[in-house]
C-alpha cells in the first residue's frame, strides 16, 4: 500500500492563481480531511469528509473547496491564491468515520508558496 | 471559537520525564489522541485516550485525563533524545471534527 500520497510536494503560486492540491489513499479508507499547518498556530482544520459524496467545514475552510467524488480521492481546491494561503498542507484519512476511535493517517504534505 | 490550548516549548534533561499539558474545548469529546511530528514529516498517532477512562499507560507513556476541567497530559518516562519531535493534543467532536492544538515542541537536553 502507498498509504496517503500528496502530489505537488512543493507548489509556487502568483497571488490570484487559482491550483488544486491532490490528495489519494489506497486503504478504502471513509474519512479525510485536510489541515493546514502554520508557525505558531498548529495543525488546523480546513475541510474533512466522512465518506463519498459528503464534505463538511473545518475551523478555516474559507478561500478553499473541496468534493470527494470517490473513496480514494480528496482534493483541495484554491480558487484564487493569497499570500495569507502560505503554508504546509497535510492530508489524512482513517478507517472509522462516526465517533468512534480515529486513527488518521497523514501524508508527507504540500508546501505551497503565494508570492 | 476556543482553541485547544498547549503551551509551545518544553525543554527536558535526557533520562528525566516530560509532562505536556493540554486544555481542550468539548466536554462531549469522545476521544482525545496525542500525535507525535517529527522534523520535515506528517504526524504519527502515538497514543489516545477514551474520554470515560482517566489514565492510561503503553510502555513510558501516561495519558491523564480530567474531564472535569477539560485537561489532558502526556508523560513521557525516561525521556531520550529519540523522543525530540512536537507533539500535538487533538480531541474528537461528536460531529466527527477532529481539532488540533497548536503543538509542544519538545527540546532534549543532554
Amino acid at each position: 500500500n502507498a498509504g496517503v500520497t500528496q502530489t505537488p510536494k512543493f507548489q509556487v503560486l502568483k497571488t490570484g492563481q487559482s491550483m488544486t492540491l491532490q490528495c489519494a489513499q489506497d486503504m478504502n479508507h471513509e474519512y479525510m480531511s485536510w489541515y493546514r499547518q502554520d508557525p505558531g498556530m498548529g495543525l488546523r482544520l480546513i475541510h474533512y469528509s466522512v465518506g463519498a459524496g459528503i464534505t463538511d467545514q473545518g475551523e478555516v475552510p474559507n478561500g478553499y473547496n473541496v468534493s470527494r467524488s470517490t473513496t480514494e480521492d480528496f482534493p483541495l481546491r484554491l480558487l484564487s491564491a493569497a499570500p495569507s494561503q502560505t503554508s504546509v498542507y497535510f492530508c489524512a484519512s482513517s478507517y472509522q468515520p462516526t465517533s468512534g476511535f480515529n486513527e488518521q493517517f497523514f501524508g508527507p504534505g504540500t508546501r505551497l508558496t503565494v508570492l | 471559537g476556543e482553541d485547544v490550548e498547549q503551551s509551545l516549548f518544553l525543554s527536558v534533561r535526557e533520562g528525566d520525564s516530560s509532562v505536556i499539558n493540554c486544555t481542550y474545548t468539548d466536554s462531549s469529546s469522545t476521544y482525545l489522541y496525542w500525535y507525535k511530528q517529527e522534523p520535515g514529516a506528517g504526524l504519527q498517532l502515538l497514543t489516545y485516550i477514551f474520554s470515560n477512562m482517566d489514565m492510561k499507560q503503553d510502555q513510558r507513556l501516561t495519558v491523564l485525563l480530567n474531564k472535569k476541567d477539560k485537561h489532558l497530559s502526556l508523560r513521557i518516562a525516561d525521556t531520550q533524545t529519540g523522543d525530540s519531535a512536537i507533539y500535538f493534543c487533538a480531541e474528537h467532536h461528536p460531529d466527527d471534527k477532529i481539532i488540533f492544538g497548536k503543538g509542544t515542541r519538545l527540546h532534549i537536553l543532554p
